[in-house]
């Protein structure tokens, strides 16, 4: 059964800290994994991985993907208080064209 | 626990007409999303139902709407289909509180609208 799992589910950090979140997924006929955060209610797109080992960076938040031991990073460096969200990581499939999401890892970040 | 349902999986239709997909959210669930999930936009949101009431709304056109039932089984309902609505669908159930913060949500596997 395809699974995307997150770790850990849920982090409490002080602002400044960096934190790394973890995906790690098996299913078949992978195609990309893609990381979003959710603040409310609508999940908003950071970034989607296809290759290994290239990072993927946006300003203080990067990620890479690792597709021999099946897992993605997300790490956010110099946290703020506004990096409070839910980190969602879905993993899309080719051939029965579906995407898997984990439960998320709920952040918070402490002023 | 079973998880999110959501039918039917596939579905092709031509434009012009109009479709309704269906979610059944885990049980005890009150709260039902929807999202578009297109190659190009991303994950968009359309809307969310809680207790049968739509609580938040994306940017979609009017003919897009929703509903949600007694048992919290929710469905979309798309009229008059164009070609850029094809895309996968999505449900997400969560038992939300309402606190303000994002309830950790379930997703269902999709239902993939081709519009021809």
């Amino acid at each position: 059964e395809d699974k995307v799992v997150q770790s850990p589910l849920s982090l409490v950090v002080h602002e400044g800290d960096t934190v790394t979140l973890n995906c790690s997924y098996e299913v078949t006929n992978f195609r990309s994994l893609l990381w979003y955060k959710q603040e409310k209610k609508a999940p908003t797109f950071l970034f989607m991985l296809t290759s290994s080992g290239i990072e993927k960076k946006s300003g203080r938040l990067s990620s890479i993907l690792d597709k021999k031991e099946l897992f993605s990073i997300l790490n956010i460096t110099a946290t703020q208080t506004g990096d409070s969200a839910v980190y969602l990581c879905a993993v899309e499939a080719k051939g029965d064209d579906k995407i898997i999401f984990g439960k998320g890892t709920r952040l918070h970040i402490l002023p | 626990k079973a998880g999110v349902t959501q039918t039917p999986r596939y579905l092709i239709k031509t434009r012009g007409q109009q479709v309704t997909l269906s979610c059944s959210p885990i049980s005890g669930h009150r709260s039902v999303s929807w999202y578009q999930q297109t190659p190009g936009q991303g994950l968009q949101f359309l809307f969310e139902y809680f207790s049968e009431t739509q609580r938040n709304k994306g940017n979609f056109p009017g003919r897009f709407s929703g509903r949600q039932f007694s048992n919290s089984r929710s469905e979309m309902n798309v009229s008059t289909l164009e070609l850029g609505d094809s895309a996968l669908y999505l449900c997400a159930s969560s038992f939300s509180q309402g606190t303000g913060f994002a309830d950790t949500q379930y997703f269902g596997p999709g239902t993939r609208l081709t519009v021809l």
